[in-house]
């Protein structure tokens, strides 16, 4: 089964540190992309950062940055310089191109917070 | 702006009714997605479209739930004999085959049937 685990349903920073959200996920495909989408409170669905899972590489946009771990099918998200804007439900995702695929499977999100 | 665009964004109806949801892509992608999302859950798929064929279907879709998009560019997602259970916010989000399939979705359209 493909599935993607965040263990944190809710976290808090302060305003201008550092926080980390943890992603894992399991699939038996070898080609596939990850990504992270942030969704402030009643709007929409935002994409934050996206990471090819053939590229070593850690993707980074900005603020955001990945630490991804292909071997351990980890996918983390850091965000520096938090901002009052950054308050967000934050979801991990994944699709395969397996076949006719292109599905998003997501995590059940994690509520950050940043405080002033 | 050329987002992704829904209509309605919020829809109110009685149980038993039919509703429909537009979705407008992103104009040069060629595959739109339908999710429903409720409250405190990441969205769960429903369907998705490569121009105008609907390629994968959630076996979670009732029977009650048909979607299409005839021409390859707008697609609907209709609803029959809602159910309370249907209550959820429906999201919609296009991609480029040429760009990963990176999905940017809409604002959704959040249904309540009383």
């Amino acid at each position: 089964a493909q599935t993607v685990t965040q263990s944190q349903p809710e976290m808090s920073v302060q305003e201008a540190e550092t926080v980390t959200l943890s992603c894992t996920y399991d699939t038996s495909e070898s080609n596939y992309y990850l990504f992270w989408y942030k969704q402030p409170p009643s709007r929409q669905m935002i994409l934050v950062i996206r990471q090819e899972a053939y590229k070593q590489q850690n993707a980074t946009e900005n603020r955001f940055s990945v630490n991804f771990q292909k071997a351990a099918k980890s996918f983390s998200l850091k965000i520096s310089d938090s901002q009052l804007g950054d308050t967000a439900m934050y979801f991990c995702a994944f699709t395969t191109h397996a076949g006719n695929n292109r599905k998003l499977i997501w995590g059940l999100g994690t509520s950050l917070a940043v405080n002033p | 702006d050329t987002g992704v665009s829904q209509d309605p964004r919020h829809k109110i109806t009685k149980r038993g009714q039919n509703v429909t949801f537009r979705c407008d892509p992103i104009s040069e992608h060629n595959r739109l997605y339908w999710y429903r999302q409720t409250l405190g859950q990441g969205p769960e798929f429903l369907t998705y479209f490569q121009n105008e064929a609907q390629l994968e279907k959630s076996r979670l879709l009732s029977d009650r739930f048909s979607a299409e998009r005839p021409k390859g560019s707008f697609s609907t997602l209709e609803i029959q004999r809602t159910e309370q259970g249907d209550s959820a916010m429906y999201l919609c989000a296009s991609s480029y085959s040429g760009d990963s399939d990176t999905q940017y979705f809409g604002p959704g359209t959040r249904l309540t049937v009383l």
